[in-house]
């Protein structure tokens, strides 16, 4: 069974940048895609970007100029890469699996929380 | 940018069936997927591509769409199903995976 776990450093200096990593046991992030998508009490379930076979990226246009997603398929990991945080960056952040041929998320982790201080 | 409307809030007693709409009119032909949150916990994928249950989503969850609106509905429901429900969607005009904002469902 696939599961999937996320780590971050909990709390980050607004203009600092983040980095956030998910791990895959059980399965790889071989041939899928491996998305991010945060929640944040502003905006709700916001999806960031995925990464696709450890390699092909795409990215939602509101994020698209400060974060990079990247993958190392011999650790089966995904990392989440933003440039420079502010208090609305504050949320959890999940690691979500996207079914093959459908648009619809069906394995997530149990999401990283960050914090964003000024 | 498509932004895909819920209700904020469902209450329906424990028996009786919860209906819970996305898109008010404007779903577009848009496929679409169902989560539900409960509180602490990551979303969990309860109905996928309008009407299709994951393995283990009992049928009590039942998806359908309209091509203008969405809807999930769930039959005899239970104390567990107290939880925040999400619809989900492909957006093709910007490439991008645009959620709902959410419905509180609450079991009187």
């Amino acid at each position: 069974q696939v599961q999937v776990q996320e780590s971050g450093p909990g709390l980050v200096r607004s203009s600092e940048p983040l980095s956030l990593s998910c791990t895959v046991s059980g399965g790889s992030i071989s041939n899928s895609y491996w998305s991010w998508v945060r929640q944040t009490p502003l905006k709700g379930l916001e999806w960031i970007g995925y990464i696709y076979d450890g390699a092909g990226t795409n990215y939602n246009p509101s994020f698209r100029s400060r974060v990079t997603i990247s993958g190392d398929r011999s650790k089966d990991q995904v990392s989440l890469n933003v440039k420079s945080v502010t208090a609305a960056d504050t949320g959890t952040y999940y690691c979500a699996r996207k079914i093959s041929g459908k648009a619809a998320f069906d394995i997530w982790g149990p999401g990283t929380v960050v914090a964003v201080s000024s | 940018s498509y932004v895909l409307t819920q209700p904020p809030s469902v209450s329906v007693a424990p028996g009786q069936t919860a209906n819970i709409l996305c898109g008010e009119n404007n779903i577009g032909g848009r496929t679409v997927h169902w989560y539900q949150q409960r509180p602490g916990q990551a979303p969990v994928l309860v109905v996928y591509s309008d009407s299709d249950r994951p393995s283990g989503i009992p049928e009590r969850f039942f998806g359908s769409n309209s091509g203008k609106t969405a809807s999930l509905t769930i039959t005899g429901v239970e104390a567990g199903d107290e939880a925040d429900y999400f619809c989900q969607a492909w957006d093709t005009d910007t490439n991008n995976y645009v959620f709902g904002t959410g419905t509180k469902v609450t079991v009187l």
